[in-house]
């Protein structure tokens, strides 16, 4: 068990819906990272906050936001939902959002978009 | 922009034998750090380890041992007497000390250990 707890664990939906997915980052970190995994592009980067802000953002499309709040955990939001956003969505936490740091990944969420 | 190549898509041994995971990357950058990640059935992603880059020594934990060589941008990983609960998928990672903190992930090594 990393610590980090993320939930749904599972997440079935239509498209054109919108869904939050939902972090808790381990004990005393500041840093969450989300991910996505899908069978045609592997993980990706998504984006990274640290202690509230934003702090790097990669391949996130302009459908997806996300947020991290004073307790530090963070949500995930998927709108307009389309075939193609299926896919395992991993939280990741860290220490302090250094590259140094090792990133400890949550059990994910699977989204599936029918 | 930096990249990780695990050119093993599938590999599938006999249990007891020993296996090694091909990690290649490439970064511009001078501080960087390696990771292996595994993905068991279930789906959950661990951590098996992180490496500097200023740290060549390879590492020993139990059956498993990393071998790092800055000169061929390579960080194997070497699994010695497989056993069948190493079954998974495996994922060789860089992260960079300057604006590239987060985590770019090779596309993973399948390994099957068979009975």
């Amino acid at each position: 068990d990393s610590g980090v707890t993320q939930t749904p664990k599972h997440l079935i939906t239509a498209t054109g819906q919108r869904v939050t997915l939902r972090c808790s980052p381990r004990s005393g970190d500041l840093s969450v990272y989300w991910y996505q995994q899908s069978l045609d592009q592997g993980l990706q980067f998504l984006i990274q906050y640290y202690n509230g802000e934003e702090r790097a953002k990669g391949n996130i499309l302009e459908r997806f936001s996300a947020q991290q709040f004073p307790d530090l955990h963070s949500e995930l939001n998927l709108s307009s939902l389309e075939l193609g956003d299926s896919a395992l969505y991993f939280c990741a936490s860290s220490a302090s959002g250094r590259g140094a740091d090792t990133q400890y990944f949550g059990p994910g969420t699977r989204l599936t978009v029918l | 922009a930096q990249k990780v190549t695990q050119a093993q898509t599938e590999i599938s041994v006999v249990e007891k034998e020993d296996v090694t995971l091909d990690c290649v990357y490439e970064t511009r950058d001078t501080t960087y750090y390696l990771f292996w990640y595994k993905q068991p059935p279930s789906g959950e992603l661990v951590f098996l380890i992180r490496r500097n880059s200023f740290d060549e020594q390879n590492e020993i934990s139990g059956r498993y041992s990393w071998n790092f060589q800055k000169s061929t941008s390579s960080f194997n990983f070497t699994i010695t007497a497989s056993q069948v609960v190493d079954s998974a998928v495996y994922f060789c990672a860089l992260s960079e000390a300057g604006s590239a903190r987060q985590l770019t992930f090779g596309s993973g090594t399948q390994l099957t250990v068979l009975p």
